[in-house]
């Protein structure tokens, strides 16, 4: 099991480029969420995913933000225009869901630095 | 709306016994998590309570009173190693996890 596989670990990119962050979550696993982490917001639920349908994206910040999912092993998460205040690392994580235990399977994450 | 709330910061010695508490406001609960995060890594699973009680995995314990909205994270003989950011995090409705703004433990020699 390759667990959660983000890419690209470092983004250095200017205020006003399209960024694009790739998540493969763990076969089998029914769910994947993209969190946000910040010192000054902590981890942030943006947006997730049941069956590769997003569920809930009431966290994502702006229209600038979108997430899409498109089949069972690949998510992305777009921020386009990015602006300085998009700095902070992303996480994906994955879970096979349903009622119970099901804990969140965390990839490395993607520290996004938007100079 | 949805709130946790954990204490910011907790220091503690080696070979101690150290609870960090929380407690929460949700529209929904089916559960209670325990995260662990140590500096530039990812959240990692600890444990998990749906119903009220104990539940123990080696030196780490959780706790849950759901009457409370309550719950806690126990941690005994405190190694070097366990000093980390510690989260709680419940399961809302539709599964949806929020997470504490996260208690950083200390252990000090």
């Amino acid at each position: 099991d390759a667990g959660v596989i983000q890419s690209p670990r470092h983004e250095v990119t200017e205020m006003g480029q399209e960024v694009t962050l790739r998540c493969k979550p763990i076969s089998g696993h029914d769910y994947l969420f993209w969190y946000r982490q910040t010192m000054m917001r902590g981890l942030e639920l943006l947006i997730y995913f049941n069956n590769n349908v997003p569920i809930d994206d009431s966290g994502m910040p702006e229209d600038r933000f979108s997430a899409k999912m498109p089949n069972a092993s690949f998510s992305t998460l777009k921020i386009q225009p990015s602006e300085p205040r998009d700095s902070a690392v992303y996480f994906c994580a994955s879970s096979r869901g349903g009622a119970g235990n099901s804990p969140l399977h965390f990839g490395n994450g993607t520290r996004l630095t938007v100079t | 709306g949805q709130s946790l709330e954990q204490p910011s910061e907790v220091t503690a010695v080696e070979g101690a016994i150290v609870q960090i508490n929380c407690t929460y406001q949700t529209s929904g609960f089916y559960g209670l998590s325990w995260y662990q995060q140590h500096d530039g890594g990812a959240p990692t699973f600890l444990s998990y309570n749906a119903l009220d009680g104990l539940e123990e995995t080696g030196r780490f314990s959780s706790f849950l009173s759901r009457s409370d909205s309550y719950g806690y994270l126990l941690l005994q003989e405190l190694q070097m190693k366990d000093s980390a950011s510690y989260f709680c995090a419940v399961e809302a409705g539709g599964f949806k996890t929020i997470f504490g703004a996260g208690t950083r433990l200390f252990v000090k020699a």
